[in-house]
């Protein structure tokens, strides 16, 4: 069964950093590409980052550009996002998902809140 | 960027209506163009890859379909568990951006 389990979540201040991780089972983690996706509270999905199966391949969110960086230890089968120079604005849930071969999501993890405030 | 509207962003209906949600790419997508729905609380769920396949488990209910800028979901007969949001997401360039759902509620 495909597992994906987030943790890191938590309450930062403004301008503060927190990291997430990710912990797959259930697939051979090195064999797909991994997504951060988040959701602010009553709003809609924002896609945020995207790595590739060899970690070499990352794209950012204008958004998150040059404050988060996502990364991910296949030897650990574990997706990470480090995010800094946090904004009011990140307050969001953060979900982890696996990318299929045609660009979907087809597992999400359950998420994990994210809280900037002072 | 391309941005996607879905329409409309909620609609009320009752246990056995077909329902009808529509999504539109801001440029031609081809059929790279997905369906996910979230249940309060949980996270979302893909149920149509590709404008029109269906994702292993999900119900037959469900239809995706369309090409290049207009795309369509369609659930036959609505069940009590469909009661939730739905988003479509373009995967036509990296980071694919998602539409703004759309609340399917009870009448």
């Amino acid at each position: 069964e495909v597992q994906l389990v987030e943790s890191g979540g938590g309450l930062v201040q403004p301008g503060g950093s927190l990291r997430l991780s990710c912990v797959a089972s259930g697939f051979t983690f090195s064999s797909y590409a991994m997504h951060w996706v988040r959701q602010t509270p009553g709003k809609g999905l924002e896609y945020i980052s995207v790595i590739f199966n060899n970690g070499i391949g990352t794209y950012y969110a204008n958004s998150v550009k040059d404050r988060f960086t996502i990364s991910r230890d296949n030897s650990k089968n574990t997706l990470y996002l480090q995010m800094g120079s946090m904004r009011l604005e990140d307050t969001a849930v953060y979900y982890c998902a696996r990318g299929s071969i045609g660009g979907n999501f087809d597992f999400w993890g359950q998420g994990t809140l994210v809280t900037v405030s002072s | 960027d391309i941005q996607m509207t879905q329409s409309p962003s909620s609609l009320s209906a009752s246990v056995g209506d077909r329902v009808t949600i529509s999504c539109r790419a801001s440029q031609n997508i081809n059929t790279k163009l997905n369906w996910y729905q979230q249940i309060p609380g949980k996270a979302p769920k893909l149920l149509i890859y590709a404008a029109s396949s269906l994702q292993s488990g999900v119900s037959s209910r469900f239809r995706g379909s369309g090409s290049g800028t207009d795309f369509t979901l369609t659930i036959s007969s609505l069940q009590p568990e469909d009661f939730a949001t739905y988003y479509c997401q373009q995967t036509y360039y990296t980071l694919g951006t998602f539409g703004q759902g759309t609340k399917v509620e009870g009448k």
